[in-house]
């Protein structure tokens, strides 16, 4: 069955630094990928997707990156600062028309 | 423009008893789901609807129904809950593939409902 793993441990990093993050995934032929942040006590809200057919993606600060071949997308937080604190999750879609199913997600916390 | 609305955000049940899920939207979404968040195990897919009168099941969706009979609602019953369904539960909706600027199922989420079945 399809499977998406995010970063197991939680990540800590000082502010200022670049946080990268992972997702990979098997048994799943996705064509978009997406990238929410969740606030604690909140719903996810959208960040950033990338298309199958794109190498990468940036906005502002934050850029996404999509292999394939490797089933695997990273995503980095530039010049961090503590308000990036949160959890961030991944999500795959097959198509425009189709479910969007979640990873477990990454928590971050960028130490001032 | 209110986004995703759900009602109750909290609630407590007893093991055996039924209750509902309410979530509205007013964005004219075609698409809505149902996911619950449970610690370690990110969001899971219970429902979900690509338009009135179809719903399809997700990755869990035992223990629960929906129903979908205007473009704007989609409810979530508990019909004899039970302690596993203790959660925090989702609705979000979306324009499906009509999504402007990306074209893809990109998601807008209410603000949960923290269910507690003791």
């Amino acid at each position: 069955s399809q499977k998406i793993e995010q970063n197991s441990e939680a990540l800590n990093i000082q502010e200022g630094k670049t946080a990268t993050l992972t997702c990979n995934y098997t048994n799943y032929s996705p064509a978009y990928l997406q990238w929410y942040r969740q606030d604690p006590g909140r719903g996810p809200v959208f960040l950033l997707l990338i298309r199958e057919n794109e190498k990468e993606k940036r906005k502002e600060r934050l850029k996404v990156t999509f292999d394939t071949t490797l089933k695997q997308s990273l995503f980095h937080i530039t010049a961090s600062q503590p308000a990036d604190s949160a959890t961030y999750l991944c999500a795959l879609t097959k198509t425009s028309y189709d479910k969007v199913i979640f990873g477990p997600g990454t928590s971050l916390s960028v130490i001032p | 423009n209110a986004g995703v609305t759900q009602t109750p955000k909290f609630q407590v049940l007893k093991t055996g008893q039924s209750m509902t899920l309410q979530c509205a939207q007013d964005m004219n979404h075609e698409y809505m789901s149902w996911y619950r968040q449970d610690p370690g195990m990110g969001l899971r897919l219970i429902h979900y609807s690509v338009g009135a009168g179809i719903t399809d099941q997700g990755e869990v969706p035992n223990g629960y129904n929906v129903s979908r009979s205007t473009t704007e609602d989609f409810p979530l019953r508990l019909l004899s809950a039970a302690p596993s369904q203790t959660s925090v539960y989702f609705c979000a909706s979306s324009y499906l593939g009509r999504q402007p600027s990306s074209g893809a199922n990109v998601l807008t989420f209410g603000a949960g409902s923290r269910l507690t079945v003791l």
